[in-house]
């Protein structure tokens, strides 16, 4: 399938923000995901938009979507160390039953 | 709890043998897939199953091999034909309809010497 985009590598401070940005490829995506995996783990679901949406908050997590672009964002607030992760964008395309088609994620590392 | 369980954690094997990977849901979802994860690569889709007894290749089926006899279980063959098949292999499912979320496994990762 068309790939989804992100960066690869973001490093930022304790205590700053971060913002991993990504493209998507489908208009028609209903929904889109932010899933976060710890080295050696799964994916864990963080946070979605429903594609109706702009922005929605969760707690120090804060979604942008911008639907002209295809342009999804992930503000993460106040980052802590054990916010060093991969967080991978994903979309649902057509005629792939209900498979999500994932980026190749960014791994994030929070410095002290 | 509910939730996911692959098996086994660790798996190595030697070049040319076929291995399963186990796959098991208590989650009363119908639908299962099976991902695989490169360095850099992200997550690739193999194969998915929507239904009992019904499963569709993914972008990268080539080498591999399922089945899906019971709703709770979706294992994976990686056989011989594979021509690289070391990697992290994860296993989702899903429920009909909702925000799509898929909840996955833990992971298995296959090493072939």
């Amino acid at each position: 399938g068309e790939d989804v985009e992100q960066s690869l590598f973001l490093s930022v401070r304790e205590g700053d923000s971060s913002v991993i940005n990504c493209t998507y490829t489908d208009s028609s995506s209903t929904y889109l995901y932010w899933y976060k995996q710890e080295p050696g783990a799964g994916l864990q679901l963080l946070t979605y938009i429903f594609s109706n949406m702009d922005m929605k908050q969760d707690q120090r997590l804060t979604v942008l979507l911008n639907k002209k672009d295809k342009h999804l964002s992930l503000r993460i607030a106040d980052t802590q160390t054990g916010d060093s992760a991969i967080y991978f964008c994903a979309e649902t395309p057509r005629g792939s039953g209900y498979a999500l088609n994932f980026g190749k994620g960014t791994s994030l590392l929070v410095t002290p | 709890d509910g939730g996911i369980t692959q098996s086994p954690k660790y798996l190595f094997r030697k070049e040319g043998q076929n291995v399963t990977l186990s796959c098991e849901q208590n989650l009363n979802h119908d639908a299962m897939y099976w991902y695989r994860q490169d360095p850099g690569q992200g997550l690739r889709l193999i194969y998915y199953s929507q239904i009992v007894n019904d499963f569709q290749k993914g972008d990268i089926a080539e080498g591999y091999s399922v089945s899906r006899e019971k709703k709770e279980s979706f294992p994976l063959t990686v056989t011989s034909a594979q021509k690289n098949p070391t990697a992290f292999y994860l296993c989702a499912s899903s429920m009909k309809g909702g925000t799509g979320e898929l909840f996955f496994g833990e992971g298995s990762r296959l090493t072939v010497l």
